[in-house]
């Protein structure tokens, strides 16, 4: 099956500074979604972005489908920021959503 | 976005015994669900699909007998964990994907005894 990679696997900022986080994948994928996972275990949708650019607010997003890799911006960033980052794809073959191990940020005050 | 529920958000139970989790789709309707179960410090693992009015496809090492899913309705869909015992204690969460999106529920922590 298709693997995901994500780097870096913990990331601690102070409050304030930016950050970019990636996301590789092994194959050719037709859905790749950003998560934040919060201290309470709910998983938060950031981002679908199979391709392109997205931002939203503070969060922005780059998928380079044919070098097979996302990454993650986050810009000024929050206490309220911290948790589980999560890239997961599905491969263009498949259906199932294949999750990255994540990142783990801590914004300090 | 759409909306997931499960229930209940925790259990405690005795080693044994059999637990069912509920998961619903609140604003809209699925014919397919996902089951997911997280472990301290992991990332999440897809268990099974759950899919409406027929079987549930399991992943591999996943024991069908032991993780009973039912999707009796486009809105409902639950999981039951048959004779848990302490290894099966962990965080398990469903999810939908209406259409292009996939939504998680909160999860359900699973603490057996």
């Amino acid at each position: 099956g298709i693997q995901v990679e994500q780097s870096p696997p913990d990331l601690i900022l102070q409050e304030g500074a930016n950050s970019t986080l990636r996301c590789n994948f092994s194959d050719s994928v037709n859905n790749l979604q950003w998560f934040h996972q919060n201290p309470w275990g709910q998983l938060i949708n950031l981002f679908y972005i199979p391709s392109g650019t997205k931002q939203n607010g503070r969060l922005s997003a780059t998928t380079v489908a044919t070098e097979r890799y996302s990454l993650l911006y986050i810009s000024s960033s929050q206490t309220t920021d911290s948790g589980v980052y999560f890239c997961a794809v599905v491969e263009t073959s498949g259906s199932r959503l294949t999750f990255g191990e994540g990142t783990q940020l801590t914004v300090n005050p | 976005g759409a909306v997931v529920s499960q229930h209940p958000s925790w259990v405690i139970c005795k080693s044994g015994t059999s637990v069912k989790i509920e998961c619903r789709s609140l604003d809209f309707q699925a014919t397919t669900m996902f089951w997911y179960r997280q472990f301290p410090k992991q990332s999440l693992m897809l268990m099974a699909t759950s899919n409406e009015g027929s079987k549930a496809t399991y992943e591999q090492g996943v024991e069908k007998d032991k993780f009973l899913i039912n999707h009796a309705s486009l809105t409902l869909s639950t999981l039951t964990v048959t004779s848990a015992h302490p290894e099966d204690s962990s965080f398990y969460i469903c999810s939908a994907r209406p259409l292009q999106t996939q939504y998680f529920g909160p999860g359900t922590r699973l603490l057996v005894l």
